[in-house]
């Protein structure tokens, strides 16, 4: 079973650039989860999707971070424009029905200088 | 107070030590618990869950859940060098629009 997939693995942009992440989730999870992790810190969930629809995005900064999930399936996290606190690793999670356990890609380390 | 506290680190063992990894909750709805295991430069990759309390046991990981206290613990026995890596407790409660909630981490380095 293909696991989860993020590109890119590392992304280095200036302040006010934007950035997109992508996420292909493990076949027939519906729910995705994207988390920033910053170093040193847990994981803290961005937003929530169940099927292509949003359960939770609470903690995302909605002023210049957006996410979608096209179709249910893939999911794109977009910030715009950056600032240097935004560095961080993007992470993106699925899981199955239940919503119990999550599996994770590899993530995505952003540096914004 | 955070939803989930981990204990401080970073641990540092020899190898072959038994390590106890902690974390308290404080939000009763939690009925699922899970330990991650992340190396460096890598996502979290899911070690042991357990769903209520109880323990669970998988070859040198044994998993222990008490909801009365709110305290959940990782214990790895015979810790070997590629045990090395960050730990990291997640919880959540029952229902499709949970959302897991994880701690801190916990760095552990197994000396040879």
């Amino acid at each position: 079973e293909a696991g989860v997939a993020q590109s890119p693995r590392y992304k280095i942009i200036e302040k006010r650039q934007s950035v997109a992440f992508w996420c292909n989730p493990i076949s027939g999870h519906a729910t995705l989860y994207w988390y920033q992790q910053i170093l040193g810190q847990g994981p803290k969930l961005l937003i929530q999707f169940q099927n292509n629809g949003v359960v939770d995005d609470s903690q995302l900064p909605k002023d210049r971070f957006s996410a979608e999930r096209l179709k249910g399936v893939d999911s794109t996290l977009k910030i715009q424009p950056a600032k240097l606190e935004d560095s961080a690793v993007y992470l993106c999670a699925s899981s199955g029905a239940g919503n119990t356990e999550a599996f994770f890609g590899q993530g995505t380390r952003l540096t914004v200088v | 107070q955070k939803e989930v506290e981990q204990d401080p680190g970073p641990l540092s063992v020899p190898e072959g030590a038994i390590v106890s990894l902690n974390c308290t909750y404080s939000n009763s709805a939690f009925q699922y618990f899970m330990w991650y295991r992340q190396y460096s430069r890598k996502g979290p990759e899911l070690l042991m869950y357990t769903y209520s309390s109880g323990n669970k046991e998988d070859g040198r990981f044994t998993a222990q859940v008490d909801k009365s206290s709110k305290y959940i613990s990782l214990f790895i026995r015979d810790s070997q060098p590629s045990d090395s890596a960050t730990y990291l407790c997640a919880m959540s409660a029952v229902g499709a629009n949970s959302k897991l909630t994880f701690g801190k981490g916990i760095t552990l380095s197994v000396r040879p």
